[in-house]
């Protein structure tokens, strides 16, 4: 059964400052691997897909790395700011379902400005 | 991007009563519908899976008597939590599929928060 992890579970850290956020699964077997910002009460938006066959994707301050053997997926975060406040949830697809993706608990990131 | 509508936002019902949430993709058609249930701090966990015109596969431990699922067009799945109580509240988001294979992307609605009283 695939699980997924992310640490650490809350980060709060100054404006302006590079961050990174951890994402640890279980099963290597997986369709894609994604990362998604929620804000508080709604719902999710899709930050940046990575492809099993890819190692990184790359949008504006955000690139996601995937390290699919090792079962590790990181999210750098450029240049913090305040607006980037929110929860980070990682989520993978199994290779058999592409879609029914399994989601980590989420790191909760406070930007201070 | 696409968008998926999904309402009410947030219900507040009374032990017993019976909650229909809807999820619509505006601007595309959705084979494929997905029911998450998420609880504070937690992950999002996947209750079901739905099908336009057929039934719904749900998550091993969803009663499916409990969470009704209907995906009777293409655009439209609604989830009925029937005999509401207190355990049911929770956020439950939807999503919908766009798209096949390696360009098959996932559109979230926003949510909608059920507190049972």
């Amino acid at each position: 059964k695939q699980e997924v992890t992310q640490i650490p579970a809350a980060l709060s850290v100054p404006e302006g400052e590079n961050l990174v956020l951890n994402c640890s699964f279980t099963d290597s077997a997986i369709y894609n691997l994604q990362w998604f910002r929620q804000d508080p009460g709604k719902g999710l938006t899709s930050l940046l897909l990575i492809q099993s066959s890819q190692r990184e994707q790359t949008s504006g301050r955000l690139n996601a790395s995937l390290d699919k053997s090792s079962g590790r997926s990181t999210l750098y975060i450029a240049a913090s700011q305040p607006g980037d406040s929110a929860t980070y949830l990682c989520a993978v697809g199994p290779l058999e379902y592409g879609n029914k993706l399994v989601f980590g608990a989420g790191t909760i990131l406070r930007v201070k400005s | 991007g696409a968008v998926v509508s999904q309402h009410p936002s947030r219900v507040i019902c009374k032990s017993g009563t019976s909650v229909k949430i809807e999820c619509r993709s505006l601007d595309f058609q959705a084979t494929t519908m997905f029911w998450y249930r998420q609880f504070p701090k937690q992950s999002l966990m996947l209750m079901a899976t739905s099908n336009e015109g057929s039934k719904a596969t749900y998550e091993q431990g969803v009663e499916k008597d409990k969470f009704l699922i209907n995906h009777a067009s293409l655009t439209l799945s609604t989830l009925t939590v029937t005999s509401a109580h207190p355990e049911d509240s929770s956020f439950y988001i939807c999503s919908a599929r766009k798209g096949a294979g390696r360009n098959e992307k996932l559109f979230f609605g926003s949510g909608t928060q059920l507190s049972v009283l």
